[in-house]
């Protein structure tokens, strides 16, 4: 079993949805918590950082942690065809270890 | 763009031969990470630096090597390659050695 799971799509919804991406992991002492969006061609960009379990809110996304059933999410809310893209969760034990990242899930919004 | 500078774009090469990969961090940050993504594997984690340092080491094969020099740039050696080694690799840097990181463009390469 690979330490963080997503699946890998892909995913597709129509412009103004609002979507859900989801990941697991195994490891407990996971509390750092990243969504990365890569363009196809492009390096990973950071979306939201949280520590620990709860909500995080940025503009048209929300990052959700859930370290009790080892499940975190990222909501995108008006998806755009500009959000077209795979997107990466990634953590970590503490801000000094290594990130493992998830496998991505590719993402298009049609217009 | 995330401020991370990564040379060249492009690379290929045959089995056997050996390369360097450039990276240049964001201004100010002082640590320097390595990344190889390939379609069956995801994004591993190599090695990390830290202001001249070797942090950490993931899944870094004995063929590679790196370092960072003290104008904080680092460079990736892969030597002896295989066709396995065809991915993108990716730098990242960060303020210290603690998250997040920002990624550079990465570099594509080909083995032939």
């Amino acid at each position: 079993q690979k330490e963080v799971e997503q699946d890998p799509g892909p995913l597709s919804v129509p412009e103004g949805a609002i979507v859900s991406l989801n990941c697991t992991y195994s490891n407990s002492a996971f509390q750092y918590f990243m969504w990365y969006r890569q363009y196809s061609r492009k390096g990973p960009e950071l979306l939201m950082y949280t520590y620990s379990s709860g909500n995080k809110e940025d503009g048209r996304f929300t990052a959700q942690v859930d370290k009790s059933s080892k499940y975190i999410s990222l909501f995108i809310r008006d998806s755009q065809p500009s959000d077209s893209a795979t997107y990466l969760c990634a953590m970590t034990r503490t801000s000094y270890d290594k990130v493992i990242f998830g496998p991505g899930t590719s993402l298009s919004v049609i217009p | 763009d995330s401020g991370v500078t990564q040379t060249p774009k492009h690379l290929i090469t045959a089995t056997g031969q050996r390369v360097t990969l450039r990276c240049s961090p964001r201004s100010g940050d002082l640590s320097v990470y390595w990344y190889q993504q390939s379609l069956d594997q995801g994004l591993q984690f190599l090695i990390q630096y830290y202001n001249g340092e070797e942090r950490a080491k993931g899944n870094i094969l004995e063929r590679f090597s790196a370092q960072q020099f003290p104008d904080l740039h680092s460079e990736l050696n892969l030597s002896s390659l295989e066709l396995g080694d065809s991915a993108l690799y990716f730098c990242a840097s960060s303020v210290t050695d603690n998250q997040p990181q920002h990624f550079g463009d990465g570099t594509r390469l080909s083995i032939l």
